[in-house]
């Protein structure tokens, strides 16, 4: 049974390019939510797809923007990459809504040179 | 806006003793808890998840908390191993939107 799986796992980028990283939820996993974890922090939660529609947003700018396929998977972009955007970002799924328990990726780790 | 808060940072003690993680936050609205483990350059791994109407959870070494009304959670550990190294983090799913908040972790550290 294949858990939640994200790719790539390592990425560099330069400022003001872009990226899309991807995400695989757990089998018959429907919900994907998607996490930025900077250094020696815990995750903040960018935003949240359930039945390809984004449903909940935390507080990222538009730079930040997502897509939830009809397979459930879903990727995550962003444009115009800022230094700060340099972080561990995850992946978690789940069955149904509301998205409980979440099953979590081993992220994807970014860094902006 | 939820402020969930870890205390401590850091804790290192030697094997074999029982400890106690605290967790607290400020907004009592939440559906559940959950407490999470992450090992250095990993993702999160849950651990236990305490529904809003259940006081407590327990799986082998592992027992948490739920005080919903004074904003608290503690993860208890018994008997601790070296492999119980790692950072623990826990995280409240708001009632009002679903979304999950996090704390910063407690990064502990068993002596053999």
């Amino acid at each position: 049974d294949a858990g939640v799986t994200q790719s790539p796992t390592h990425l560099i980028k330069t400022r003001g390019q872009q990226v899309t990283l991807r995400c695989s939820p757990k089998s018959g996993h429907d919900t994907v939510s998607w996490y930025q974890q900077a250094l020696g922090q815990g995750p903040q939660f960018i935003f949240q797809y359930y039945e390809e529609e984004e449903r909940q947003r935390g507080n990222f700018p538009d730079r930040f923007s997502g897509h939830q396929f009809p397979n459930y998977s879903s990727e995550l972009n962003v444009n115009a990459l800022l230094l700060g955007d340099s972080a561990l970002y995850l992946c978690a799924s789940s069955l149904g809504y509301p998205p409980q328990p979440q099953h979590f990726g081993d992220g994807t780790r970014l860094s902006i040179l | 806006k939820q402020e969930v808060t870890q205390i401590p940072a850091a804790l290192s003690v030697p094997e074999g003793e029982n400890l106690v993680l605290n967790c607290s936050f400020t907004d009592s609205a939440i559906y559940n808890l959950q407490w999470f483990r992450q090992d250095p350059g990993k993702g999160l791994t849950s651990l236990l998840l305490i529904q809003s109407s259940q006081r407590e959870q327990t799986s082998g070494r592992l027992n948490a908390s739920l005080d919903k009304s004074s904003g608290r959670s503690t993860l208890y550990i018994a008997a601790s191993q070296p492999g119980d190294s790692a950072t623990y983090l826990c995280a409240v799913l708001m009632d009002s939107n679903y979304q999950l908040i996090w704390g910063a972790g407690t990064k502990l550290i068993i002596k053999p």
